[in-house]
């Protein structure tokens, strides 16, 4: 089955600084990879996702990349602001028809001022 | 998106004991899925709910444990069975939504401490 690692697994930055968050899948026939934000007692959230038929998408300070040959994605997060700070999750499915989602270990992102 | 419901939000529970958590949703969905978030952790995949058939388990979960129901397309419980300590997580009912965005949703959880 899929596995979903992720890194780091904690990430500091400061205030207007950038946070790249990368994660690497194991099934080739995956093609849906969405990213996920939980802020602490709250449930997950969907930020972004991308569909194998793309290799970049932006949506105003965030952005996926993706390069299936080498079978990692990544969440790029710029001018971060201290409500940026959370848990955030990586996923893959194969999405052929709303499927289960494979979850990464998870990056711990703060953002001081 | 779909909007989820679960209860209960929390609960302590005594130690060979089981509890049931609903799950409803605001719209027929084909599938319902189960996810478990220990501490600190990731979302771990319980289980699929199917309904009209029995829900799909995956590896190192298995019904006796966590025996699920789904009654109709709106409506699933996850049953915690014979608890301990080790299964102290919050449980996530999850689904797809049915007008057209393709976005797994979360319900808000349910965050079971046993003693």
């Amino acid at each position: 089955g899929e596995n979903v690692e992720q890194h780091p697994s904690t990430l500091s930055v400061q205030e207007g600084d950038s946070a790249v968050i990368k994660c690497t899948y194991s099934d080739s026939a995956s093609n849906y990879f969405p990213w996920y934000k939980q802020e602490l007692g709250k449930r997950p959230q969907l930020i972004i996702d991308i569909r194998s038929n793309v290799g970049e998408k932006k949506d105003q300070r965030i952005a996926v990349t993706l390069n299936k040959t080498a079978k990692h994605f990544s969440l790029h997060i710029t001018e971060t602001q201290p409500e940026d700070s959370a848990v955030y999750f990586c996923a893959a499915s194969r999405n052929t028809g709303f499927q289960k989602l494979v979850f990464g270990t998870g990056t711990r992102l703060l953002v001081s001022p | 998106s779909a909007v989820i419901s679960q209860k209960p939000s929390r609960d302590i529970c005594q130690r060979g004991t089981s509890l049931t958590i609903q799950c409803q949703v605001d719209s027929q969905v084909t599938m319902m899925f189960w996810y478990r978030q220990q501490p600190g952790q990731s979302l771990t995949l319980i289980a699929t709910a199917n309904q009209g058939s029995e829900a799909t388990y995956e590896s190192g979960f298995v019904i006796d444990k966590f025996p699920i129901s789904r009654p109709n397309l709106t409506f699933s419980t996850l049953t915690v069975s014979n608890m301990s300590p080790e299964d102290s997580s919050i449980y996530l009912c999850s689904a797809y939504g049915m007008s057209g965005a393709n976005v797994l949703t979360f319900g808000a959880g349910s965050r079971l401490t046993v003693l």
